[in-house]
Parts: structure tokens; C-alpha cells; sequence
């Protein structure tokens, strides 16, 4: 999983919460990548930050938020707004030429 | 918007076996990339080719490009009980920043 971290493995969101899925690096990238990834499914982008301070949506932000103050670190925040938020987020920072992922959050719904 | 699409979607083989599993995408590229994913963990790079690339080895591994046909394939050659996972192909399309679009895998289930 290279030197990215995420945390927590497990969490659990009750109904009109809001969550946020933490995800460091230090490999020292500046891009960094959010995916949602559901059962027998492929990898969808929610969010991706190219530098500090800027980041743009991908194909499935709605109900999602993100910030990036800090090269290291690109947190997800799962907001109320997001009606099936069910699923396992991968986090993941680019090198040159390849992406190195997180070992994953499984976001569950009380 | 999903480009690159694995085929076929699951395999069962015996140890020993070789596996191929073939990818497809649409749009012109400047990479292809072989992910590997174990059951409830991150993605872990295999390999990359390039376009001007038609054909790349990494131990086991040997995987393939065709850009007029717009496919790879990964050939997992000995298969062992350990290279039961899934595996996705992400393409980079030409231009513009890096974001990979990934398939929706192959499940390879290697019977010891």
C-alpha cells in the first residue's frame, strides 16, 4: 500500500451525518486521488487534487466534499447530502507515471 | 466516464494454468496500466506500457498493447494459489492532467 495511510478501516455513519475519511501520504506527490468503489465494481473518481489548495470533481462528487491545506494530507468528507454512501473509498497520491493507493475505508450505514 | 473495460469479468483456473485477461478502451492513450487488487485492499501497481510500446515482461507477467485495436492483455503465466485477486487495467488519455479511468476488473480465482 506504499506510504499512504487511511484510517479508520471501519466506519459508521448514522443517518444525516456527516463523516470524513482521512488519507495521508509521505511520498511527497502532489496529486492525490478519491475513489468509490462498490461491490464487483470498477474504481469511480470522486475528487482528485493536482497541488495544494486546488482540486476539482470527478465523475460522482455530488454529496461529497474535500480539502487540500496541506500537500500531505487529502481528507474526504462524506456529507448527509449523499443518499448511498455505502461502499469502500480508496485514496490514492500519484508518483511519475503511477498511482499508489491507501489500504481503504469501508464506509458502513447504521 | 469509464474507459477501459476487463474481460472477462471472472476466471477459475488451476494452479499451474496460465491466466489472460484483455482490456478494451476507447480513446487514444499515453499509458495502459495493470492494477492488482486482494479482497478488501488498496490497489497495488503491476506494470505499465506505453503506446509506442507493444509488448512488456515483469517476471511472471506479460502484457500486451495494441493501439489499432485499442486492447492489452495480461498474461499471468504458472499461476499460483497467491495470485488470486482482481485486476484492473487503467488507461491515461492522451493530453490534459493524469487521470486514469479504471475498468471494472477481472476476478481470477486460482484453485490450489
Amino acid at each position: 500500500d506504499g506510504g499512504i495511510t487511511q484510517s479508520p478501516k471501519y466506519l459508521f455513519r448514522k443517518e444525516g451525518q456527516n463523516v470524513t475519511l482521512s488519507c495521508e501520504q509521505n511520498l511527497n506527490h502532489d496529486a492525490m486521488y478519491w475513489y468509490r468503489q462498490d461491490p464487483g465494481q470498477g474504481l469511480r473518481l470522486i475528487y482528485y487534487s493536482q497541488i495544494v489548495n486546488d482540486f476539482q470533481k470527478g465523475d460522482i462528487a455530488e454529496g461529497y466534499s474535500v480539502s487540500r491545506e496541506k500537500k500531505e494530507s487529502f481528507p474526504l468528507t462524506v456529507t448527509s447530502a449523499q443518499k448511498n454512501p455505502t461502499a469502500f473509498y480508496l485514496c490514492a497520491s500519484k508518483g511519475q507515471e503511477t498511482q499508489y493507493f491507501g489500504p481503504g475505508t469501508r464506509l458502513l450505514v447504521l | 466516464s469509464q474507459q477501459g473495460e476487463e474481460d472477462p469479468q471472472a476466471l477459475s483456473i488451476q494452479e499451474g494454468e496460465n491466466a489472460t485477461m484483455n482490456c478494451s478502451y476507447k480513446t487514444s492513450i499515453n499509458n495502459l496500466q495493470w492494477y492488482r487488487q486482494n479482497s478488501g485492499r488498496g490497489l497495488v501497481h503491476l506494470i505499465l506500457i506505453r503506446s509506442n510500446e507493444r509488448e512488456k515482461h515483469s517476471g511472471r507477467l506479460r502484457v500486451t498493447l495494441d493501439t489499432s485495436k485499442k486492447s492489452s492483455s495480461l498474461l499471468i503465466t504458472a499461476s499460483r494459489a497467491a495470485d488470486t485477486a482482481s485486476y484492473f487495467c487503467a488507461t491515461d488519455a492522451s493530453g490534459g492532467s493524469y487521470i486514469p479511468t479504471f475498468g471494472r476488473g477481472t476476478s481470477l480465482i486460482v484453485h490450489p
